[in-house]
């Protein structure tokens, strides 16, 4: 079975600072990554995917990770963080061409200050 | 864009009632979910379903039960509410084309059992 690891629960940063979010996965086969991200008082919203191809992907509001195959890693960056992005931020995986069964971390805290 | 809507953002119940929290997708969607988010452990599954009157048990589903009666609506069930089911409870859709899509969620339900 799939398992995902974030090892921060909570990052503090001050604004237009730079951030990173590691996530690390554990599964012997083959998986899709993805970031979720979650405002206050709100549901899940997707912030990017990995699939295939390309290693680095690029989300939304300026966000990208970098899929690490040797380090079973998927760590989420961002050049210059905003207030805006304090949120909690889960990292996610599925086995490649299984049923449709997301495994998420236990989320990391981003909290941007002035 | 897809709209996943939980009837209560808000539940406050008695220990032992019975309780339905009712999740309705537009899009078609063939794979519903739910979770349940409380602090430190993430998003864990509780039941999910592949299609109309199917469903599989996810990862903690003992005292919940499901019905997906219509393809756009999967209710939740609290057979006899416990103090230990207080949390918040989120539901998801996805398109069962491929494990590669994406889950989209609800704003969540915060269910208080008093």
């Amino acid at each position: 079975a799939q398992s995902v690891t974030q090892l921060d629960s909570q990052v503090p940063v001050f604004e237009e600072a730079p951030v990173e979010l590691r996530c690390n996965y554990s599964s012997s086969v083959s998986v899709y990554l993805f970031w979720y991200v979650q405002y206050p008082n709100q549901g899940l919203q997707l912030l990017l995917k990995y699939l295939s191809g390309s290693t680095l992907v690029k989300g939304i509001n300026g966000f990208e990770a970098e899929f690490n195959k040797s380090q079973t890693s998927f760590h989420l960056r961002k050049p210059s963080v905003h207030i805006s992005d304090t949120a909690e931020y889960f990292c996610a995986v599925i086995i490649t061409g299984t049923a449709s069964k997301l495994t998420f971390g236990t989320g990391t805290r981003l909290q941007v200050t002035l | 864009d897809v709209k996943v809507t939980q009837s209560s953002r808000y539940l406050v119940k008695r220990t032992g009632e019975k309780v339905f929290l009712e999740c309705v997708q537009d899009m078609d969607h063939e794979n519903m979910f739910w979770y349940r988010q409380d602090p430190g452990l993430g998003l864990r599954l509780i039941y999910f379903s592949y299609d109309v009157k199917m469903k599989e048990k996810g990862d903690i589903p003992e005292g919940y039960s499901v019905s997906r009666e219509k393809k756009e609506r999967f209710s939740l069930i609290l057979e006899s509410a416990s103090t230990n089911q207080t949390s918040m409870y989120l539901c998801a859709s996805r398109d069962g084309q491929g494990a590669g899509q994406p889950q989209h969620f609800g704003d969540g339900t915060r269910l208080s059992i008093l």
